[in-house]
């Protein structure tokens, strides 16, 4: 069964700084992997998606790798801005048959200091 | 596109009283997604329909829930009796091709 792991639970940054949420699941085996925020009483907002034949994803500030071999994702914020804070979830969809399920993370609390 | 329409946003009821949660897809999305979120087990999957017909019940918690998806633009998840540990938040997500999923507001449910 594919469990995803989210390193560390909080983390609380001052303004400006670059950072990195990781991520990293047990079965490598995977068909994509996406990342997520997920504003506090709101939905989940789709960040980067990464094809598990893909290496990263660039959006603006963000930029996503995945390592499959090791089972490891990071999600890198460049220049953090207190609007950035939110909580990040990463989720993993397996590779087999029609399978369309995501395998959450439990999330990564971002709060970015003014 | 308005995105995933859910409702309602909120959710409040006795324990033992029927529950009907409400989605909207994204028009033209093939697949849609039932989601609860609770702090204890984090996003769950418990249902996920493709062209109106559900493909992965597994994740339904007990025979207490069921979901239906009349047409495509339209789904259901209903509690039938609810019980205070069905408290949660309910997401919705639709996907065009099964892969990048686009999730709704939520309904945040109580059941006291």
């Amino acid at each position: 069964k594919q469990e995803v792991t989210q390193i560390p639970a909080a983390l609380s940054v001052p303004e400006g700084e670059n950072l990195v949420l990781n991520c990293s699941f047990t079965d490598s085996a995977i068909y994509n992997l996406q990342w997520f925020r997920q504003d506090p009483g709101k939905g989940l907002t789709s960040l980067l998606l990464i094809q598990s034949s893909q290496r990263e994803q660039t959006s603006g500030r963000l930029n996503a790798s995945l390592d499959k071999s090791s089972g490891r994702s990071t999600l890198y914020i460049a220049a953090s801005q207190p609007g950035d804070s939110a909580t990040y979830l990463c989720a993993v969809r397996m590779f087999s048959g029609s399978a369309r399920q995501l395998t959450f993370g439990s999330g990564t609390q971002l709060t970015v200091l003014p | 596109d308005a995105g995933v329409i859910q409702s309602p946003r909120h959710e409040v009821t006795e324990m033992g009283q029927e529950v009907t949660l409400r989605c909207k897809p994204i028009s033209g999305h093939d697949y849609l997604f039932w989601y609860r979120q609770t702090m204890m087990r984090g996003l769950e999957l418990l249902i996920y329909f493709n062209n109106n017909v559900p493909i992965d019940d597994s994740g339904m918690p007990e025979d207490r829930f069921s979901a239906k998806m009349p047409n495509a633009s339209f789904s259901t998840l209903k509690i039938q009796p609810s019980e205070p540990r069905d408290s949660a938040v309910y997401f919705c997500a639709s996907s065009l091709t099964g892969s990048e999923q686009y999730f709704g507001p939520g309904t945040r449910l109580t059941v006291t």
